[in-house]
């Protein structure tokens, strides 16, 4: 199973500064990888897919960046709805798709 | 516009089993494979289980070990998962989830049900 690690598990900014989130595997997923966006009461929502390309409806301030076992998230002026949970994904080697631990960005 | 619905949740007691749904609509649902998550209370997610379109191939989560089935009826538009054997580690939000055409990410999502296994 491949173990999926971000940090920082909190990440405190101010809206409009930049934020940046790191994903890491523990063996090469390739550019299999997404980012989810999680608000309190909420469901998951897909941001980016294929390491970098973001989903629909995505706004451009978010980017994805990496390949292998490092990867970004890159907000780059957060906004008061940026807010939330984050996690990657991995879907490279599966079953198991894994999931990261969160990164919880934070006023 | 795409929408997932799940319902059948509740408390149950340990031993217990659920039945868990989700309708689908605003797509072709045969033609999309299907996944169930769960995330428990304050917790991460997890992904729970796995099934393509016509529902010839499927995967567990290993430690499940056998006590819950997936399965779809493509005519209803419903994805099911099939709760046994329940335990306190099982309580959650479970989420049904629509693959990608695009590969392996999850890019639809169901508003969640909750399970509650207590006594």
């Amino acid at each position: 199973e491949i173990v999926m690690t971000q940090s920082p598990a909190t990440l405190s900014v101010s809206p409009g500064e930049r934020a940046t989130l790191s994903c890491r595997a523990s063996q090469s997923v390739s550019s299999n990888l997404a980012w989810y966006q999680q608000k309190p009461g909420q469901a998951p929502r897909l941001l980016i897919f294929g390491a970098s390309t973001r989903a629909t409806g995505i706004p451009a301030r978010f980017s994805g960046s990496g390949s292998g076992t490092e990867f970004t998230l890159t907000i780059s002026s957060l906004q008061s709805e940026d807010f939330a949970v984050y996690y990657c994904q991995q879907y490279n080697n599966w079953p198991p798709v894994t999931f990261g631990g969160g990164t919880k960005v934070e006023i | 516009e795409v929408q997932l619905v799940e319902s059948g949740g509740g408390l149950v007691q340990p031993g217990g089993s659920l039945r868990l749904s989700c309708v689908a609509s605003g797509f072709t649902f045969s033609s999309y494979e299907m996944n169930w998550v769960r995330q428990a209370p304050g917790k991460g997610l997890e992904w729970v289980s796995y099934i393509t379109g016509s529902g010839s191939r499927i995967y567990y989560t290993d430690s499940l070990k056998g006590r819950f089935t997936i399965s779809r009826d493509n005519a209803k538009n419903s994805l099911y998962l099939q709760m046994d054997s329940l335990r306190a580690e099982d309580t959650a939000i479970y989420y049904c989830a629509r693959e990608s055409a695009m590969g392996a990410a999850l890019d639809s999502w169901g508003q969640g049900t909750l399970v509650i296994v207590s006594s």
